[in-house]
């Protein structure tokens, strides 16, 4: 079963609107990642937040952790068509085995 | 440079049937996994190996499913018998190193089971 939760499950916003998906977990973690999956195809890594780090940039991705609440949010700026896909966050304790999370569905429209 | 590679994408096969998926990781990565996808249930991990030594196979559903890694670029997961309920997307990845790094996915085989 996905120890993760996202939230929301949905989300659809206009082209140049920012989106924000929000992911909580349930145990201690090393670090948390975040992957898209567009349609079809395998899932594709965006970016990794460590255990010690509470905020991360990539291009228009930001990623915020907040450990005390075992919580991770993604936010995309300026979002394009092109970001249609789902989103899901993944943690991991330690090792190399990841927990995904239910993921988030993001519909950019034109 | 060549990502993880998957075959066949797409499988489709009667009840009772052995079904063999294939998995061809990033050459030099270490650690293989694989993941069974399904709008219930979402993501698994089935199994992962390490050094081509399976570490964690708590995720596999029963004993018809059965995953080999006999060398470092090659991995196989097979359902004997298969049954309607194992259709899902099964996907592979792979990664490099220990702690937790990115995994790399392939595009993933769509298993139907009638």
């Amino acid at each position: 079963s996905q120890q993760g939760e996202e939230d929301p499950q949905a989300l659809s916003i206009q082209e140049g609107e920012n989106a924000t998906m929000n992911c909580s977990y349930k145990t201690s973690i090393n670090n948390l990642q975040w992957y898209r999956q567009n349609s079809g195809r395998g899932l594709v890594h965006l970016i990794l937040i460590r255990s010690n780090e509470r905020e991360k940039h990539s291009g228009r991705l930001r990623v915020t952790l907040d450990t005390s609440k075992k919580s991770s949010s993604l936010l995309i700026t300026a979002s394009r068509a092109a970001d249609t896909a789902s989103y899901f966050c993944a943690s991991t304790g330690g090792g190399n085995k990841l927990t995904f999370g239910t993921g988030t569905q993001l519909k950019v429209e034109l | 440079d060549a990502g993880v590679i998957q075959s066949p994408r797409h499988e489709v096969t009667e009840m009772g049937q052995e079904v063999t998926l294939r998995c061809k990781p990033i050459s030099g990565h270490n650690s293989l996994f694989w993941y069974r996808q399904t709008m219930m249930r979402g993501l698994e991990l089935l199994i992962y190996f390490n050094n081509n030594v399976p570490i964690d196979d708590s995720g596999m559903p029963e004993d018809r499913f059965s995953a080999k890694m006999p060398n470092a670029s090659f991995s196989t997961l097979k359902i004997q018998p298969s049954e309607p309920r194992d259709s899902a997307v099964y996907f592979c990845a792979s990664t490099v190193g220990q702690g937790g790094q990115p995994q790399h996915f392939g595009d993933g085989t769509r298993l139907s089971i009638l």
